[in-house]
Protein backbone atom coordinates (compact mmCIF):
# COMPACT_ATOMS: atom_id res chain seq x y z
CA UNK A 1 0.00 0.00 0.00
CA UNK A 2 1.81 3.23 -1.00
CA UNK A 3 1.77 6.43 1.66
CA UNK A 4 -0.77 8.62 -0.56
CA UNK A 5 -3.28 6.99 -3.69
CA UNK A 6 -4.79 9.19 -6.15
CA UNK A 7 -7.55 7.99 -8.26
CA UNK A 8 -8.23 8.21 -11.20
CA UNK A 9 -5.16 8.95 -12.64
CA UNK A 10 -5.86 10.43 -15.94
CA UNK A 11 -9.10 12.10 -16.15
CA UNK A 12 -10.89 13.47 -19.61
CA UNK A 13 -14.01 15.90 -19.57
CA UNK A 14 -15.85 18.59 -21.09
CA UNK A 15 -16.77 21.42 -19.78
CA UNK A 16 -19.99 20.21 -18.69
CA UNK A 17 -19.24 17.53 -17.03
CA UNK A 18 -19.13 17.13 -13.23
CA UNK A 19 -16.22 14.49 -11.73
CA UNK A 20 -14.14 13.86 -8.70
CA UNK A 21 -10.44 13.11 -7.83
CA UNK A 22 -9.90 11.06 -4.90
CA UNK A 23 -7.55 10.98 -2.72
CA UNK A 24 -6.72 8.67 0.26
CA UNK A 25 -3.52 8.14 2.54
CA UNK A 26 -2.26 5.72 4.61
CA UNK A 27 0.39 7.62 6.38
CA UNK A 28 -1.44 8.71 9.74
CA UNK A 29 -1.05 12.37 9.13
CA UNK A 30 -3.77 15.31 10.32
CA UNK A 31 -3.08 17.47 7.14
CA UNK A 32 -4.20 17.00 3.50
CA UNK A 33 -3.69 19.60 0.66
CA UNK A 34 -4.27 19.78 -3.00
CA UNK A 35 -2.09 21.39 -5.62
CA UNK A 36 -2.26 22.28 -8.99
CA UNK A 37 0.66 21.68 -11.14
CA UNK A 38 1.05 23.54 -14.58
CA UNK A 39 3.73 23.14 -17.38
CA UNK A 40 6.22 26.52 -17.05
CA UNK A 41 4.19 27.59 -13.46
CA UNK A 42 5.34 27.02 -9.58
CA UNK A 43 3.16 24.11 -7.54
CA UNK A 44 0.21 26.12 -6.61
CA UNK A 45 -1.35 25.63 -3.48
CA UNK A 46 -5.08 25.12 -3.54
CA UNK A 47 -6.89 23.93 -0.59
CA UNK A 48 -5.23 22.89 2.72
CA UNK A 49 -7.15 20.75 5.31
CA UNK A 50 -5.98 20.24 9.55
CA UNK A 51 -7.95 18.24 11.07
CA UNK A 52 -10.63 17.69 8.87
CA UNK A 53 -11.16 21.36 8.99
CA UNK A 54 -10.34 23.55 5.94
CA UNK A 55 -7.62 26.38 6.66
CA UNK A 56 -6.86 27.77 3.49
CA UNK A 57 -8.67 28.41 0.36
CA UNK A 58 -6.03 30.34 -2.42
CA UNK A 59 -8.60 32.04 -4.37
CA UNK A 60 -9.50 29.16 -6.12
CA UNK A 61 -12.19 29.72 -8.67
CA UNK A 62 -15.94 27.98 -6.99
CA UNK A 63 -15.70 25.46 -9.91
CA UNK A 64 -13.29 23.39 -7.74
CA UNK A 65 -15.06 22.31 -4.47
CA UNK A 66 -13.22 20.44 -1.89
CA UNK A 67 -14.40 17.76 0.77
CA UNK A 68 -12.83 16.07 3.95
CA UNK A 69 -15.10 13.61 5.38
CA UNK A 70 -11.96 12.45 7.55
CA UNK A 71 -8.19 12.71 8.22
CA UNK A 72 -7.42 10.07 5.51
CA UNK A 73 -9.91 10.86 2.69
CA UNK A 74 -10.38 13.61 0.47
CA UNK A 75 -11.76 14.79 -2.59
CA UNK A 76 -11.71 17.37 -4.91
CA UNK A 77 -15.36 17.55 -6.63
CA UNK A 78 -14.87 19.62 -10.39
CA UNK A 79 -18.07 21.45 -12.10
CA UNK A 80 -18.27 23.29 -15.25
CA UNK A 81 -14.18 23.79 -15.15
CA UNK A 82 -12.63 25.66 -18.25
CA UNK A 83 -9.74 23.90 -20.93
CA UNK A 84 -7.42 26.65 -19.11
CA UNK A 85 -7.98 24.18 -15.80
CA UNK A 86 -6.03 20.84 -17.62
CA UNK A 87 -3.44 19.95 -15.34
CA UNK A 88 -1.64 17.91 -12.86
CA UNK A 89 -3.56 17.71 -9.69
CA UNK A 90 -1.77 16.63 -6.79
CA UNK A 91 -2.52 15.55 -3.48
CA UNK A 92 -0.38 16.19 -0.87
CA UNK A 93 -0.10 15.26 3.36
CA UNK A 94 1.87 16.13 6.30
CA UNK A 95 1.87 16.04 10.13
CA UNK A 96 1.34 19.02 11.78
CA UNK A 97 1.78 20.39 15.24
CA UNK A 98 5.32 20.88 17.13
CA UNK A 99 7.91 22.35 14.90
CA UNK A 100 6.61 22.67 11.37
CA UNK A 101 9.21 21.29 8.78
CA UNK A 102 7.11 21.51 5.51
CA UNK A 103 7.38 18.08 4.49
CA UNK A 104 4.88 16.50 2.45
CA UNK A 105 3.79 13.34 1.15
CA UNK A 106 2.75 13.31 -2.35
CA UNK A 107 0.38 11.17 -4.40
CA UNK A 108 0.84 9.91 -7.90
CA UNK A 109 -1.53 12.61 -9.45
CA UNK A 110 -4.30 12.72 -11.20
CA UNK A 111 -3.60 14.21 -14.59
CA UNK A 112 -6.90 16.45 -16.30
CA UNK A 113 -7.87 17.55 -19.44
CA UNK A 114 -10.50 19.87 -19.94
CA UNK A 115 -11.55 19.45 -23.80
CA UNK B 1 7.05 37.41 -7.78
CA UNK B 2 8.15 34.08 -6.75
CA UNK B 3 9.79 33.73 -3.34
CA UNK B 4 12.06 30.90 -4.21
CA UNK B 5 14.02 31.31 -7.71
CA UNK B 6 15.45 28.02 -8.76
CA UNK B 7 18.33 27.92 -11.58
CA UNK B 8 19.06 26.55 -13.75
CA UNK B 9 15.46 25.94 -15.46
CA UNK B 10 16.53 23.35 -17.63
CA UNK B 11 19.62 21.09 -17.79
CA UNK B 12 20.91 18.88 -20.31
CA UNK B 13 24.49 16.80 -19.25
CA UNK B 14 25.83 13.37 -20.11
CA UNK B 15 26.29 10.58 -17.68
CA UNK B 16 29.03 10.64 -15.50
CA UNK B 17 29.19 14.93 -15.24
CA UNK B 18 28.51 16.62 -11.77
CA UNK B 19 25.85 19.45 -11.84
CA UNK B 20 24.57 22.01 -9.10
CA UNK B 21 21.29 23.03 -8.54
CA UNK B 22 20.56 26.70 -6.77
CA UNK B 23 17.81 27.83 -4.87
CA UNK B 24 17.72 31.32 -3.79
CA UNK B 25 16.02 33.47 -2.37
CA UNK B 26 16.02 37.15 -0.03
CA UNK B 27 13.60 35.85 2.54
CA UNK B 28 14.38 33.63 5.70
CA UNK B 29 13.64 29.97 5.84
CA UNK B 30 12.61 27.97 8.87
CA UNK B 31 13.46 24.99 6.81
CA UNK B 32 13.97 24.13 3.06
CA UNK B 33 12.83 20.41 1.44
CA UNK B 34 14.30 19.30 -1.75
CA UNK B 35 12.36 16.62 -4.02
CA UNK B 36 12.43 14.66 -7.46
CA UNK B 37 9.40 14.17 -9.24
CA UNK B 38 9.91 11.64 -12.38
CA UNK B 39 7.53 12.01 -15.20
CA UNK B 40 3.91 10.91 -14.44
CA UNK B 41 4.41 10.92 -10.47
CA UNK B 42 4.42 13.08 -7.69
CA UNK B 43 7.15 14.67 -5.99
CA UNK B 44 8.99 12.26 -3.52
CA UNK B 45 10.77 14.04 -0.46
CA UNK B 46 14.86 13.75 -0.75
CA UNK B 47 15.90 16.11 2.12
CA UNK B 48 14.92 18.86 4.75
CA UNK B 49 17.48 21.17 6.09
CA UNK B 50 16.89 23.30 9.11
CA UNK B 51 20.21 24.59 9.92
CA UNK B 52 22.13 27.91 8.09
CA UNK B 53 25.51 25.80 7.01
CA UNK B 54 24.09 22.23 7.17
CA UNK B 55 25.17 20.25 4.73
CA UNK B 56 23.19 16.27 4.07
CA UNK B 57 24.49 13.50 1.31
CA UNK B 58 22.28 11.31 0.25
CA UNK B 59 24.88 8.97 -2.06
CA UNK B 60 25.97 10.73 -4.70
CA UNK B 61 23.50 14.15 -3.81
CA UNK B 62 24.80 16.92 -1.41
CA UNK B 63 22.27 19.48 -0.35
CA UNK B 64 23.46 22.40 1.76
CA UNK B 65 21.63 25.37 3.64
CA UNK B 66 22.92 28.70 3.36
CA UNK B 67 24.41 30.08 6.30
CA UNK B 68 21.68 32.73 6.32
CA UNK B 69 19.06 29.83 5.84
CA UNK B 70 17.73 32.24 2.53
CA UNK B 71 19.42 29.54 -0.31
CA UNK B 72 20.22 26.02 -0.98
CA UNK B 73 22.22 24.06 -3.53
CA UNK B 74 22.07 20.32 -4.48
CA UNK B 75 25.14 19.06 -6.44
CA UNK B 76 25.40 15.82 -8.22
CA UNK B 77 27.82 14.14 -8.63
CA UNK B 78 28.57 11.33 -11.53
CA UNK B 79 25.06 11.89 -12.76
CA UNK B 80 23.30 8.87 -14.02
CA UNK B 81 20.31 8.32 -16.24
CA UNK B 82 18.04 7.46 -13.48
CA UNK B 83 18.61 11.15 -11.82
CA UNK B 84 16.45 12.62 -14.20
CA UNK B 85 13.67 14.17 -13.25
CA UNK B 86 12.37 17.45 -12.22
CA UNK B 87 14.29 18.90 -9.19
CA UNK B 88 11.96 21.12 -6.76
CA UNK B 89 12.86 22.69 -3.49
CA UNK B 90 10.57 24.44 -0.75
CA UNK B 91 10.48 26.44 1.99
CA UNK B 92 8.64 27.32 5.28
CA UNK B 93 8.44 31.03 6.09
CA UNK B 94 6.40 32.95 8.30
CA UNK B 95 5.85 29.70 10.32
CA UNK B 96 4.11 27.53 8.96
CA UNK B 97 3.66 29.11 5.28
CA UNK B 98 5.35 27.04 3.04
CA UNK B 99 6.40 27.88 -0.74
CA UNK B 100 8.17 26.42 -3.93
CA UNK B 101 10.39 27.07 -6.49
CA UNK B 102 9.81 26.62 -10.10
CA UNK B 103 12.11 23.51 -10.53
CA UNK B 104 14.80 22.25 -12.41
CA UNK B 105 14.59 20.22 -14.94
CA UNK B 106 17.61 17.87 -15.24
CA UNK B 107 18.12 15.06 -18.18
CA UNK B 108 20.93 12.97 -17.64
CA UNK B 109 22.18 11.15 -21.22
CA UNK B 110 23.39 7.99 -21.89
Amino acid sequence: ETGVTQTPRHLVMGMTNKKSLKCEQHLGHNAMYWYKQSAKKPLELMFVYNFKEQTENNSVPSRFSPECPNSSHLFLHLHTLQPEDSALYLCASSQVGGYYTGELFFGEGSRLTVL
Amino acid sequence: TQLLEQSPQFLSIQEGENLTVYCNSSSVFSSLQWYRQEPGEGPVLLVTVVTGGEVKKLKRLTFQFGDARKDSSLHITAAQPGDTGLYLCAGVYAGNMLTFGGGTRLMVKP
